[in-house]
Formats: structure tokens, C-alpha cells, sequence
């Protein structure tokens, strides 16, 4: 499993709430992926990060912000959470090199009331 | 923009069978391109990954073959079994240097009969 978590790995919350999703890595990968994943759409990548401090934007990321201070740990936070943002999260490594898959952790599935 | 597309979206088939699920992509120029498995509420599993210059890559009863030029790629499972029945996705890496971004299909999601 790439020793990848997530926490939490589910989340209740109401709108205009701010919520935190952690993820953690053991293996000192340099990249990291925070996904969505919705009915119909598939997985869309949100935002993503390629070293301490180096993040840059995926296709939906609007209304999320991330965070990498620690070469273990991607945050991602939603400001004020929406109803729309009511989906199934997943933190993704890559290890680099020609020949490294993607691996995935187990998700968080977040209700926004 | 790269758009990747997986068809059918569900398929059912009687165990045994020998089957094929398809991914195309609209830019060729991929980096690489992986296949994943995805079992009911859970993560990602990843089956494959075929660099841009091999044709095919194979594991076990899966083997995934790839042709850029046509835009497509095919994951091939042999004599199937109840145990592979799950959602399987494909996911292409963009090309070109600095590019680390990965854009995903929606999936095909096999159910397998016993």
C-alpha cells in the first residue's frame, strides 16, 4: 500500500465549515496527489505537490487550498466546505522515475450538510 | 486537453471468459499509462503501467497493451473469475518534461458470474 493514510477516512460536516484532510506517507516519496472522486466524473486531481512547499493546481480546484510543510504530510482544506464538495478524497503518491506507479491511499469520504 | 474514455461502462460477463476492457485517449503524447482496480468503497489498486515506448506489459492472467498512435489502450483478462469483478480505470500520464499530472477514465465496472 505504498505505507500511505488518510485521516480522517470519513467526515460529517455543514456548509461554511472549514474541514482538513490529512495524508501521510512513510516512504519519503517527493509526490503527492489530492484526487476527488464523484459519480460520472471519475477521479479529477485537485491539487498536487512536488516537493516541501512546491504545490501547483489540478483541473478542480477551486474552493480548496494545500499545504506541504513536511515532505510527509499533503493537508488539503476547505475553506468554507460546500455541498458540492461532498465526494470521496484520495491522497496519491508517486515515487518518480521511469518505471514508478502512482499508488493510492484509502480514501475519505466527506458529507457536507 | 486529454480526454481519456473507457467503454463500456459495465460490463457483465460468465466466469470463465476471456475479456477485453478498452481506454482511449485523445493526445498521444503520453508519458505512460496505467491501469488500475477498484473494489467497491475502497482504493486504488494498480494492475499495470506501460511506459510510452513499450507496447505491452503483462501480470499473471492481466496483460494491458498500448497503442499510441491509435490512441488506445486494452487490458485483457483471461479465463475470468468471481474475485475480479471491481471497477477498473486507466489513467495517462501527460508527456513532456515537468509534467507530473495524471488524467483518469471513468472506469469500467466488471461484474464476473459465477
Amino acid at each position: 500500500d505504498a505505507g500511505i493514510t488518510q485521516s480522517p477516512r470519513h467526515k460529517v460536516t455543514e456548509t461554511g465549515t472549514p474541514v482538513t484532510l490529512r495524508c501521510h506517507q512513510t516512504e519519503n516519496h517527493r509526490y503527492m496527489y489530492w484526487y476527488r472522486q464523484d459519480p460520472g466524473h471519475g477521479l479529477r486531481l485537485i491539487h498536487y505537490s512536488y516537493g516541501v512547499k512546491d504545490t501547483d493546481k489540478g483541473e478542480v480546484s477551486d474552493g480548496y487550498s494545500v499545504s506541504r510543510s513536511k515532505t510527509e504530510d499533503f493537508l488539503l482544506t476547505l475553506e468554507s466546505a460546500t455541498s458540492s464538495q461532498t465526494s470521496v478524497y484520495f491522497c496519491a503518491i508517486w515515487a518518480g522515475g521511469l518505471y514508478n506507479e502512482q499508488f493510492f491511499g484509502p480514501g475519505t469520504r466527506l458529507t457536507v450538510l | 486537453k486529454q480526454e481519456v474514455t473507457q467503454i463500456p461502462a459495465a460490463l457483465s460477463v460468465p466466469e470463465g471468459e476471456n475479456l477485453v476492457l478498452n481506454c482511449s485517449f485523445t493526445d498521444s503524447a503520453i508519458y505512460n499509462l496505467q491501469w488500475f482496480r477498484q473494489d467497491p468503497g475502497k482504493g486504488l489498486t494498480s494492475l499495470l503501467l506501460i511506459q510510452s515506448s513499450q507496447r505491452e506489459q503483462t501480470s499473471g492472467r492481466l496483460n494491458a497493451s498500448l497503442d499510441k498512435s491509435s490512441g488506445r489502450s486494452t487490458l485483457y483478462i483471461a479465463a475470468s473469475q468471481p474475485g475480479d469483478s471491481a471497477t477498473y480505470l486507466c489513467a495517462v500520464r501527460r508527456g513532456g518534461k515537468g509534467t507530473y499530472k495524471y488524467i483518469f477514465g471513468t472506469g469500467t465496472r466488471l461484474k464476473v458470474l459465477a
